[in-house]
């Protein structure tokens, strides 16, 4: 199986100041026709996640320009330019281009 | 607005069986691989099981193959995960998620508990 790592997994922002999210694979994502499947969720406490970013850079539809995601091959990053106080919560990138499909393990932001 | 809603979870005994059934609408329900995902304390986010549109093709990850079963029933936009020799680290919270590779949308997930 595919082993996605995160770092750092806890990472205190300050307010107005930007964060950075770190993802790395334990093989390259690339497929056929080109294609990688690296996506980016968040999950705020008692709710379901919510997908940020699709296919390494693509902003999902309502999600703020603050975020952005970049990457290739097996280095992959999470970048949220100005830290708001509702981006707290748990991110996962997640990689699709190998069944069985397989997450991070997660990284807490907290203000 | 796509809508996701699971049904299902509970308490169950190690051994025993259950069914989730996930309710969706909002879209081309047809037209969409489905999976099931799950979020354990010790696992965290684990891609369970998906299955393609027309219900030809399904994948499961290892720790639940001959176990767990996914269906689909595309004229009542519904997807089902049939989950039967139960153990204790089965406990989660099982989402309905559209697409496959992506997990574009989720449900609000489901508790399953297995413990005697």
């Amino acid at each position: 199986d595919v082993v996605v790592t995160q770092s750092p997994l806890s990472l205190p922002v300050t307010l107005g100041q930007p964060a950075s999210i770190s993802c790395r694979s334990s093989q390259s994502l690339v497929i056929s026709g080109g294609l990688t499947y690296l996506s980016w969720f968040h999950q705020r406490p008692g709710q379901s996640p919510r997908r940020l970013i699709n296919r390494v850079s693509n902003r999902d539809s309502g999600v703020p320009d603050r975020f952005s995601g970049s990457g290739s091959g097996t280095d992959f990053t999470l970048k949220i330019s100005r830290v708001e106080t509702e981006d707290v919560g748990v991110y996962y990138c997640m990689q699709g281009s190998h069944w069985p499909f397989t997450f991070g393990q997660g990284t807490r932001l907290e203000i | 607005e796509v809508q996701l809603v699971e049904s299902g979870g509970g308490l169950v005994q190690p051994g025993g069986s259950l069914r989730l059934s996930c309710a969706a609408s909002g879209f081309s329900f047809s037209s969409y691989w489905m999976s099931w995902v799950r979020l354990s304390p010790g696992k965290g986010l684990e891609c369970v099981a998906n299955i393609k549109e027309d219900g030809s093709e399904k994948n499961y990850v290892d720790s639940v193959k001959g176990r767990f079963t996914i269906s689909r029933d595309n004229a009542k936009n519904s997807v089902y995960l049939q989950m039967n020799s139960l153990r204790a680290e089965d406990t989660a919270v099982y989402y309905c998620v559209t697409t496959a590779r992506g997990c574009e949308n989720w449900g609000q997930g489901a508790l399953v508990t297995v413990s005697s």
